[in-house]
């Protein structure tokens, strides 16, 4: 099974500062259709998992455009430009090229300073 | 609109069975396939498995082989999720997700207790 590994596991931030979250995969996520099956998903206390974005840099709809990906191959990136209070919460990469198997990465926390 | 319903919580002794329903409405249930994802308390997401309720075919995590079975009645556009020999361990939310994970349930809490 792919390993999808993030970095770091937790990121205090101040409000109005950028957050930037990594996450690196055991193999290529590149898929034999040439799309890259990678996802951004967050999760603020006491909810269930929110999709921002998906196959590397497309926001779903609603999510705000101070949400961000991009990466190729292995390597990946959340990025928010700038924190609000409402954007605390694990954020999770996932991948979905191995379909039907998926796996997620172990969570990074977003906390306020 | 897309809504996933789950069932209400459950609490099991170890060694007995839960099975968690999730009931889909807003889209046609044929045309996605569904995961099962769990999250032990204060832990990451767990994938379990994943069922195409078009055909009933079903993908499982090998951690789960042979105690967990994902099932579809296509007439009430519902999935289930049933999972066997409980131990303490499982105590977790589920939750069910579409396919591209883009729309989840509520969560179920499974507390298994002597």
């Amino acid at each position: 099974d792919i390993v999808m590994t993030q970095t770091p596991l937790s990121s205090p931030v101040t409000l109005g500062q950028p957050a930037s979250i990594s996450c690196r995969s055991s193999q290529s996520l590149v898929h034999s259709d040439g799309n890259t099956y990678l996802s951004w998903l967050q999760q603020r206390p006491g909810q269930p998992p929110r999709l921002l974005i998906y196959k590397i840099s497309n926001r779903f709809s609603g999510v705000p455009d101070r949400f961000s990906g991009s990466g190729a191959g292995t390597d990946f990136t959340l990025k928010i430009s700038r924190v609000e209070a409402e954007d605390v919460g694990v954020y999770y990469c996932t991948q979905a090229t191995q379909f039907p198997h998926w796996t997620f990465g172990q969570g990074t926390k977003v906390e306020i300073k | 609109q897309v809504q996933l319903v789950q069932s209400g919580a459950e609490v099991k002794k170890p060694g007995a069975s839960v099975k968690v329903s999730c009931k889909a409405s807003g889209y046609t249930f044929t045309s996605y396939y569904m995961h099962w994802v769990r999250q032990a308390p204060g832990q990451g997401l767990e994938w379990m498995g994943i069922i195409n309720p078009s055909g009933g075919s079903t993908s499982y995590a090998q951690k789960f082989q042979g105690r967990v079975t994902m099932t579809r009645d296509t007439s009430t556009s519902t999935v289930y999720m049933e999972l066997s020999s409980l131990r303490s361990e499982d105590t977790a939310v589920y939750y069910c997700a579409r396919e591209a994970v883009d729309y989840w349930g509520q969560g179920t809490l499974v507390t298994v207790s002597s």
